[in-house]
């Protein structure tokens, strides 16, 4: 089956821990992406990347980092987490760009306490 | 003026009546626009494409006004199941980023 997935879909943490959020596709996608999504601001783009070790910062990049080692993986990783990252986080990713259909992953809801 | 702007709603309509929605985009040279179809916090599905000047797919018509700089969604004979929130979606940043609106809330009841 063709999809998106997020690992973990829950999580609970506390401030300046360390954390990663998985993010894979099975449909060999070359474009991927990052969102948040919080009550009255929509969807944030994170981080994009193009294709594989091609990277590069969408609307909301601060406190984030990613890499994109293989095609089919696209972590999301925080450093130093603070409570202002509480949100729902959303991977995506689509054929080659932006004119196709973004699939997206069931989303990852995090909390930083 | 943001990017993208939707009116959030909610559009509260009885099952079987049509209702359209409207998403206003500043960035003029935009080709493509997405609507998105989102259900309780669940993750956004493609509900339709529009690369000229519309879109049809059933009971839904997107239409694109460029001279107006506008999208919208027009739903026919609304159903129970077609409450969620519905996403306007335009690339930007040169094509490589893309910039969703906040979403336009639709109740359709009994």
């Amino acid at each position: 089956e063709a999809q998106v997935t997020q690992n973990p879909r829950y999580l609970i943490t506390v401030t300046g821990k360390k954390l990663t959020v998985t993010c894979s596709q099975n449909m060999n996608h070359e474009y991927m992406s990052w969102y948040r999504q919080d009550p009255g601001l929509g969807l944030r783009q994170i981080y994009y990347s193009m294709n594989v070790e091609v990277t590069d910062k969408g609307d909301v990049p601060e406190g984030y980092k990613v890499s994109r080692k293989e095609k089919r993986n696209f972590p999301l990783i925080l450093e130093s987490p603070s409570p202002n990252q509480t949100s729902l986080y959303f991977c995506a990713s689509s054929l080659t760009g932006l004119a196709y259909e973004q699939y997206f992953g069931p989303g990852t809801r995090l909390t930083v306490t | 003026r943001k990017e993208v702007e939707q009116d959030p709603g909610p559009f509260n309509v009885p099952e079987g009546a049509t209702v359209a929605f409207n998403c206003t985009y500043s960035n003029s040279a935009s080709q493509s626009f997405f609507w998105y179809r989102q259900d309780c916090r669940k993750e956004p599905k493609l509900l339709m494409s529009v690369y000229s000047s519309g879109n049809e797919d059933g009971r839904f018509t997107a239409q694109l006004n460029r001279a107006s700089q506008y999208i919208s969604l027009l739903i026919r004979d609304s159903k129970l199941s077609d409450s969620a929130t519905y996403l306007c979606v335009v690339p930007t940043g040169g094509g490589n980023k893309l910039t969703f609106g906040t979403g336009t809330q639709l109740k359709v009841e009994l």
